[in-house]
């Protein structure tokens, strides 16, 4: 079961927006509609911004969005703020019925 | 408030056994699933496997079926990892959450999450 594929790094500056491409398989991501997204700081717990594609759980920022498209999914942040910098993760749920996260990317805010 | 607070950072030699515990509270821990999540030094997350304790159901990564076991206990609302024999790749920060049941049976997406245990193995 190999990781998701994700950009290493992207970045941006302030009030920008970015998007984060997360690609998989017919067997993940293109097969079912349970991709979620995490935001990690270092030395924290990683955070739920997105789940079942494009859902935000109460208290995340709507500058927070996500998509699919076939095996690809995206996360896209507007309005880009410093405290946005961190490392973010796509997952999927695939055929062997269990998750598989993305190789990461982390995001850097110029 | 749900809760999962995790066992202590651990220290240990090739060749033991370690068993990493995580607390739950503030919700039904019967009612969800736990899982457990690894991060490797200066890698990403892992998504190692998981336990519904209402009925024991446990799931694997194929990359982690047979290296570890996950276990529970309602009776404390606890989470376990457990390794017989632990290696030096072992080393790593290990994450427990909560998720919530999808398609009826399944696991679904990691809501809560502890604040993670430091597992190093070095001789």
């Amino acid at each position: 079961q190999s990781a998701l594929t994700q950009p290493a790094s992207v970045s941006g500056s302030p009030g920008q927006w970015i998007t984060i491409s997360c690609t998989g398989t017919s067997s993940d991501i293109g097969g079912y509609n349970y991709v979620s997204w995490y935001q990690h700081h270092p030395s924290k717990a990683p955070k739920l911004l997105i789940y079942d594609v494009s859902e935000r759980p109460s208290g995340i920022s709507n500058r927070f969005s996500g998509s699919k498209s076939g095996n690809t999914a995206s996360l896209t942040i507007s309005g880009l703020q410093a405290e946005d910098e961190a490392d973010y993760y796509c997952s999927s749920y695939t055929t062997t019925s269990a998750w598989v996260f993305g190789g990461g990317t982390k995001l850097t805010v110029l | 408030e749900v809760q999962l607070v995790q066992s202590g950072a651990e220290v240990k030699k090739p060749g033991e056994s370690l068993k990493i515990s995580c607390r739950a509270s503030g919700y039904s821990f019967s009612s969800y699933w736990i899982g457990w999540v690894r991060q490797m030094p200066g890698k990403g997350l892992e998504w190692m496997g998981i336990i519904y304790p209402g009925d024991s159901d446990t799931r694997y990564s194929p990359s982690f079926q047979g290296q570890v076991i996950i276990s529970a206990d309602k009776s404390i609302t606890t989470a376990y990892l457990q390794w017989s024999s632990l290696k030096a790749s072992d080393t790593a920060m290990y994450y427990c959450a909560r998720a919530d049941t999808v398609m009826i049976t399944e696991p679904g997406y990691f809501d809560y999450w502890g604040q993670g245990i430091l597992v190093t193995v070095s001789s």
